[in-house]
């Protein structure tokens, strides 16, 4: 089975600070992706990348970067020089990597961010 | 954009009652899915569709249905509703399978007194 863990509940930041979510899971499959989505006060559920399980490199876009490290089963979220608006809760979550099935999401538990003046 | 509603947006139902959520794509994707979010349990899956007439159960499918008669149409049932599923359902859809994102509707928040 599938699994995710956020270990951090929440977070509380002021602007400006650097902070890092992390993010572990367990699969069985060879094949996998792993993704992060920010659900900000509103609801809504926003997509913010993907990453396969061949791929280690690092990922930046913009402010946000992400560490995927296979060989301890994580996936952590980098907010540089966090502002008010990255205040949300972010999902890690999982899915097998099998083409041409259904994409079956296993999500973490979320970390509340909470980024303060 | 991904094109997705929800309906209702809101609800409040009583105990025993049945209830149908409707989720609604415009661009017919194949696969669309329905979780909850609940507190200490982040989303989970119930029930995810591959196709018209095509479904199969998630994770937490107990208690729920599901039909699929139109590409751009996935509805969940609860068949008698308990305070237990009280919830803020989310719909999703992939535009691929197995390794494609999901973007997700609105959501519903359900109220079962």
């Amino acid at each position: 089975a599938q699994k995710v863990t956020q270990v951090q509940t929440e977070i509380s930041v002021v602007e400006k600070e650097d902070v890092t979510l992390d993010c572990v899971y367990e699969t069985r499959d060879t094949t996998y992706y792993l993704f992060w989505y920010k659900q900000p006060p509103s609801g809504e559920l926003v997509f913010l990348i993907r990453r396969n399980s061949f791929d280690e490199q690092n990922e930046i876009s913009g402010r946000y970067s992400w560490n995927f490290q296979k060989s301890t089963s994580s996936f952590n979220f980098t907010i540089t020089a966090s502002q008010v608006v990255d205040s949300a809760v972010y999902f890690c979550a999982l899915s097998d990597g099998r083409a041409g099935t259904a994409s079956k999401l296993t999500f973490g538990t979320g970390t509340r961010l909470q980024v303060t003046l | 954009d991904a094109g997705i509603t929800q309906s209702p947006r809101h609800k409040v139902t009583e105990t025993g009652t049945p209830v149908t959520l409707r989720c609604h794509q415009t661009e017919n994707h194949r696969y669309m899915y329905w979780y909850r979010q609940d507190p200490g349990h982040g989303l989970r899956l119930i029930h995810y569709s591959y196709g018209v007439k095509d479904t199969d159960k998630g994770e937490v499918s107990d208690g729920y249905s599901v039909s699929r008669s139109k590409t751009e149409d996935f509805l969940l049932t609860l068949e008698s509703a308990t305070s237990s599923q009280t919830s803020v359902y989310f719909c999703a859809i992939s535009y691929t399978g197995g390794p494609g994102e999901q973007y997700f509707g609105p959501g519903t928040r359900l109220t079962v007194t």
